[in-house]
């Protein structure tokens, strides 16, 4: 089982819509979880901390389920800026990221 | 905006070959590391390192790999005999106080190796 595992999409979301979507982690002793941003080619960009009551920046909402090992990330209002890869990262231990293979999102007009 | 710097943003070497990929963290950051990126696959951690030495490291940071931080200010990662499947991104990453807090990276260095 993959430590961190994404839907790689696309998903196709049209401009003002709402998409959730989830990402799954195996190690149950994992501490840490962020969702990352990176768009084409470019270098990841942290987009936001996730929290065990769950958080809110913005449009942006994150929850955390350590029961069921995962997290989610929920867009509001899509903008057409919002069109990225969305990673999931996580930290298990020690001083290391690991990250999940990404979530393409494409807001579309 | 203080921001982490890489160069070349672009190398190309024969197989075989040694690269030097340097990388100029946030000045007050304490924290730096290396990651790679294959295309169109994951970001993967390579090394951490604080206070001058290496304080994790991933299964694929064999000894074909090291880092050194020369100066005050440089954090470089070299590549010795470079192989086809080295052909990555490689992003340097820096934060003031470790995991888990933010890490900034930097925009990469696109290595191909031919």
């Amino acid at each position: 089982r993959k430590e961190v595992e994404q839907d790689p999409g696309p998903f196709n979301v049209p401009e003002g819509a709402t998409v959730a979507f989830n990402c799954t982690y195996s190690n149950s002793a994992s501490q840490s979880f962020f969702w990352y941003r990176q768009d084409c080619r470019k270098e990841p960009k942290l987009l936001m901390s996730v929290y065990s009551s769950g958080n809110e920046d913005g449009r942006f909402t994150a929850q955390l389920n350590r029961a069921s090992q995962y997290i989610s990330l929920l867009i509001r209002d899509s903008k057409l800026s919002d069109s990225a890869t969305y990673l999931c990262v996580v930290q298990a231990a020690g001083n290391k990221l690991t990250f999940g293979g990404g979530t393409r999102v494409l807001v579309k007009p | 905006e203080p921001e982490v710097t890489q160069t070349p943003s672009h190398q190309v070497t024969q197989m075989g070959q040694e690269v030097i990929l340097r990388c100029v963290p946030i000045s007050n950051h304490l924290y730096f590391y290396w990651y790679r990126q294959i295309l169109g696959q994951k970001v993967e951690f390579l090394v951490s390192f604080y206070n001058n030495e290496i304080s994790e490291k991933s299964e694929i940071f064999d000894d074909q790999f090291s880092v050194e931080r020369p100066d005050g200010s440089n954090f470089t990662l070299k590549i010795r005999s470079t192989k086809l499947e080295d052909s990555a991104m490689y992003f340097c990453a820096s934060s003031p106080q470790g995991v888990p807090g933010e890490l900034f990276f930097g925009e990469g260095s696109r290595l191909t190796v031919l």
